[in-house]
């Protein structure tokens, strides 16, 4: 899998949105970007998942360039709530894949 | 949520014990994989399974062992537990193996081995 680089933490105010940038350099044409959220003492959560420009669900939407070598998650008008540790994976679909989660980033929303 | 339980949610034991973690899916999902999250290291694949009685090894699979006789359980062994296993241990699940395919996991199983 490809390897991944993000930030270790941010911290962000409740109200504001929240961009987290994942490099991702060495990334191959079928591979997917994919984000994960996860809380304390819970397993980790999908959140979004694009191969390039733009994505948009509910939660988040996700930017990736057109040379796909970083992504860009963002989060609109965070709350408390979304005070998490989120991991950016790079990987394609060939089966049996072994997803490296890495340490992610730790966003912490104040109030 | 995807219907995941782990159980036990959590255990402590001594070395040397066996100990065996239990995953179960109420999605009737192909694949089922076992993570181990220690601070520093993020998750880590253990082992995964891609159908009844099909297995095979992740990053990190020495020491431990998995079966599945069902689809919807999948079973993580630690023969002869060590200090160095004390960990969270995560069962997760998809419909196919593909990173494209999400993971939805459960939450997960506190093991402290003494």
């Amino acid at each position: 899998l490809a390897k991944t680089t993000q930030p270790i933490s941010m911290d962000s105010y409740e109200g504001q949105e929240v961009n987290i940038t994942c490099s991702h350099n060495n990334i191959a044409t079928n591979d997917y970007i994919t984000w994960y959220q996860q809380f304390p003492s819970q397993g980790p959560r999908f959140i979004i998942q694009g191969y390039k420009t733009k994505v948009t669900n509910e939660v988040a939407s996700l930017f990736i360039p057109a040379d796909r070598k970083s992504s860009t998650l963002s989060l609109p008008r965070v709350s408390l709530s979304d005070t998490a540790v989120y991991y950016c994976l790079v990987g394609d679909g060939a089966a049996g894949n072994k997803l490296t989660f890495g340490g992610g980033t730790r966003v912490l929303v104040k109030p | 949520d995807a219907g995941i339980t782990q159980s036990p949610r959590h255990k402590v034991t001594e070395t040397g014990t066996p100990v065996t973690l239990r995953c179960h899916q109420t999605e009737n999902h192909r694949y089922m994989y076992w993570y181990r999250q220690d601070p520093g290291h993020g998750l880590r694949l253990i082992h995964y399974s891609y159908g009844v009685k099909d297995t095979d090894k992740g990053e990190v699979s020495d020491g431990y062992s998995v079966s599945r006789s069902k689809t919807e359980d999948f079973l993580l062994t630690l023969e002869s537990a060590t200090s160095s296993q004390t960990s969270v241990y995560f069962c997760a699940i998809s419909e196919s193996g593909g990173l494209n395919e999400p993971q939805h996991f459960g939450d997960g199983t506190r093991l402290s081995i003494l």
